[in-house]
């Protein structure tokens, strides 16, 4: 069974600049979530989507950060601008439904100059 | 909001050690509590997963309990191995709200 892909799995962009990241869930998985990890934290969650709806995205900065999962399949996580404090792993994980064992993706480096 | 904490922040051990890795939180109405690893530069990857209802859960050398109503978690790794130098860390599920700790470093010397 294949797993949770990324990409790119690293990113070095200016402050400012746009960028994009991409996941492809487990086949059949209907929930994905979208995290962000700064170094020596805890992933925090940005947004979870249940097949193509959003179910929670509280903390993501919706001024600057954007998210869709079309087709209830791919998601793509959007920051533009970007600035020095998005620099982080971004990481999406996805799981059969709700509530069920998270399966994580490798994660893209993103590194804000 | 929920807080989960996670003691100590780095652990050595030699191989063979027994132990015990920690995790609190502060809301005890949770779902369900997933330990994971996180390996250098990887994703995290699953190790076990309790839900609210369950006491604890066993994979091989690995062993989770939960304990609502004090508002901890524990990880008990029976005779480590150096290949299990990794990052451990817990998650708690409150309504559809994931909340992570920080994780403990964990060497363990051949």
């Amino acid at each position: 069974e294949a797993g949770v892909a990324q990409s790119p799995r690293y990113k070095i962009i200016e402050k400012r600049q746009s960028v994009a990241f991409w996941c492809n869930p487990i086949s059949g998985h209907a929930t994905l979530y979208w995290y962000q990890q700064i170094l020596g934290q805890g992933p925090k969650l940005l947004i979870q989507f249940q097949n193509n709806g959003v179910v929670d995205d509280s903390q993501l900065p919706k001024d600057r950060f954007s998210a869709e999962r079309l087709k209830g399949v791919d998601s793509t996580l959007k920051i533009q601008p970007a600035k020095l404090e998005d620099s982080a792993v971004y990481l999406c994980a996805s799981s059969l439904v709700a509530s069920t064992e998270q399966y994580f993706g490798p994660g893209t480096r993103l590194t804000v100059t | 909001k929920q807080e989960v904490t996670q003691i100590p922040a780095a652990l050595s051990v030699p191989e063979g050690e027994n132990l015990v890795l920690n995790c609190s939180f502060t809301d005890s109405a949770i779902y369900n509590l997933q330990w994971f690893r996180q390996d250098p530069g990887k994703g995290l990857t699953s190790l076990l997963l309790i839900q609210s209802s369950q006491r604890e859960q066993t994979s091989g050398r690995l062993n989770a309990s939960l304990d609502k109503s004090s508002g901890r978690s524990t990880l008990y790794i029976a005779a480590s191995q150096p290949g299990d130098s990794a990052t451990y860390l817990c998650a708690c599920e409150n309504f559809n709200k994931f909340y992570f700790g920080s994780g403990t470093k964990l060497n363990v010397k051949p």
